[in-house]
């Protein structure tokens, strides 16, 4: 049973376009996190909802929305995507905003055409 | 501002070499230090932490200790596998502050 799922896993795109990747925890967690890897692997937060509530929020694009419906989801939702965004997209989640004790999805990688 | 240093990769070794891999931390107050490791295809996975200096961390033959004095928090493992094969990323985070600080990352490749 996975306990921080993604989907897709793979997504190649046009530039210009719009696409979301989903994430969901099983976990009971109370934050999730979006995090960015090019392509020498250095990892950048994104953004960090707590409880559903927007907690941090780095310098990305307008064009990057999360959204939390609940506190087991945080979707992410890119629009007129650029070449630039081609990335692995991690999710994660822990057990409060505080610890750094976080529990990875397999990510999600996007190639922008 | 926060931030951590790893130190540059690929690094490369035989099967049950001695491995370390330095990690420096800039910080004001007191950080929780944390080893992730990522196996090709994955995500991270935690693999050791430490919260507060002197403290040593462990995990699968792998150790690291919170040094306050010269701001390090190396990762080391007397006897390297294949297996071990991976990213080695050093993070920081502080208790009030919540955001988890990577360092770069270092690549490890153990050849049998």
């Amino acid at each position: 049973d996975t306990a921080v799922s993604q989907t897709p896993k793979y997504l190649v795109t046009q530039m210009g376009n719009d696409k979301s990747i989903k994430c969901e925890q099983n976990l009971g967690h109370d934050t999730m996190y979006w995090y960015k890897q090019d392509s020498k692997k250095f990892l950048k937060i994104m953004f960090s909802y707590n409880n559903k509530e927007l907690i941090i929020n780095e310098t990305v694009p307008n064009r990057f929305s999360p959204k939390s419906p609940d506190k087991a989801h945080l979707n992410l939702h890119i629009n007129s995507l650029e070449l630039g965004d081609s990335a692995v997209y991690f999710c994660a989640s822990s057990h409060d905003s505080h610890t750094g004790e976080l529990f990875f999805g397999e990510g999600s990688r996007l190639t922008v055409l | 501002g926060n931030s951590v240093t790893q130190m540059e990769g690929p690094v490369t070794l035989s099967e049950e070499a001695f491995l370390t891999i330095n990690c420096t931390y800039t910080a004001t107050g007191y950080p929780s230090l944390f080893w992730y490791v990522q196996y090709p295809g994955e995500g991270l996975q935690l693999l050791l932490k430490a919260t507060k200096a002197d403290d040593k961390g462990s995990n699968k033959g792998f150790e690291a200790t919170y040094r306050k004095e010269t701001t390090s928090f190396h990762l080391e493992k007397g006897s390297v596998q294949v297996s071990d094969s991976a990213v080695y990323f050093c993070a920081l985070v502080y208790n009030q502050g919540g955001k988890l600080i990577f360092g770069q990352g270092t690549e490890l490749s153990v050849k049998p």
